[in-house]
């Protein structure tokens, strides 16, 4: 089944640094690649996503590039603020149409 | 759109009682619900897959005796956790997917277990 490794656990910076997460997978059929955010006690909300088809994708401040032949994708969000501060968890599906497999998380802490 | 509802967000219970956590999904169907278990500081990780109308299937290690998930409609899924013991207390959280097939997950807001 598919594995996801991610890199790093923590990840400290100052407010306006860039923050970059890196993920790995397993099972090269995977083709969807979410990316979530979690506070403390919340709910995972997508922040996110890219499908196999593309190498990049950005939404304002946060970004995802895709390496299928490498197998691994990353995380990135420029001129970071206090309030990104949370869990990020990268994820792919299990199997097509199943579950999603999640990496260990990133606790990213933002200093102002 | 796609709108998870959980509940209860908390419980505590005493050890070797049952509790039952209802996910629903409020405005589309969903034919698979999956239900994740996350400890403190930890990743999300897959319990069980909840298919509408048959059984569901459980992830290596995860009891289904101990853990009852039922998916009765396309918008309801159950987890009772029966007779419960300290070591069950976690964040349970479920998530759904639309009938539209994409792989997208809509989570439940989770309900936080403690077992005394």
């Amino acid at each position: 089944g598919e594995n996801v490794e991610q890199h790093p656990s923590t990840l400290s910076v100052q407010e306006g640094d860039s923050a970059v997460i890196k993920c790995t997978y397993s099972d090269s059929a995977s083709n969807y690649f979410p990316w979530y955010k979690q506070e403390l006690g919340k709910r995972p909300q997508l922040i996110i996503d890219i499908r196999s088809n593309v190498g990049e994708k950005k939404d304002q401040r946060i970004a995802v590039t895709l390496n299928k032949t490498a197998k691994h994708f990353s995380l990135h969000i420029t001129e970071t603020q206090p309030e990104d501060s949370a869990v990020y968890f990268c994820a792919a599906p299990g199997q097509a149409g199943t579950a999603l497999i999640f990496g260990k998380g990133t606790t990213l802490s933002v200093s102002s | 759109g796609a709108v998870v509802s959980q509940h209860p967000s908390w419980v505590i219970c005493k050890s070797g009682t049952s509790v039952k956590i209802e996910c629903r999904s409020l405005d589309f169907q969903a034919t698979t619900m999956f239900w994740y278990r996350q400890f403190p500081k930890k990743s999300l990780m897959l319990m069980a897959t909840s298919n509408e109308g048959s059984k569901a299937t459980y992830e290596q290690g995860v009891e289904k005796d101990k853990f009852l998930i039922n998916h009765a409609s396309l918008t309801l899924s159950t987890l009772t956790v029966t007779s419960a013991h300290p070591e069950d207390s976690s964040f349970y959280i479920c998530s759904a997917r639309p009938r539209t097939g994409l792989e997208k997950l809509f989570f439940g807001s989770g309900t936080q277990l403690s077992v005394l």
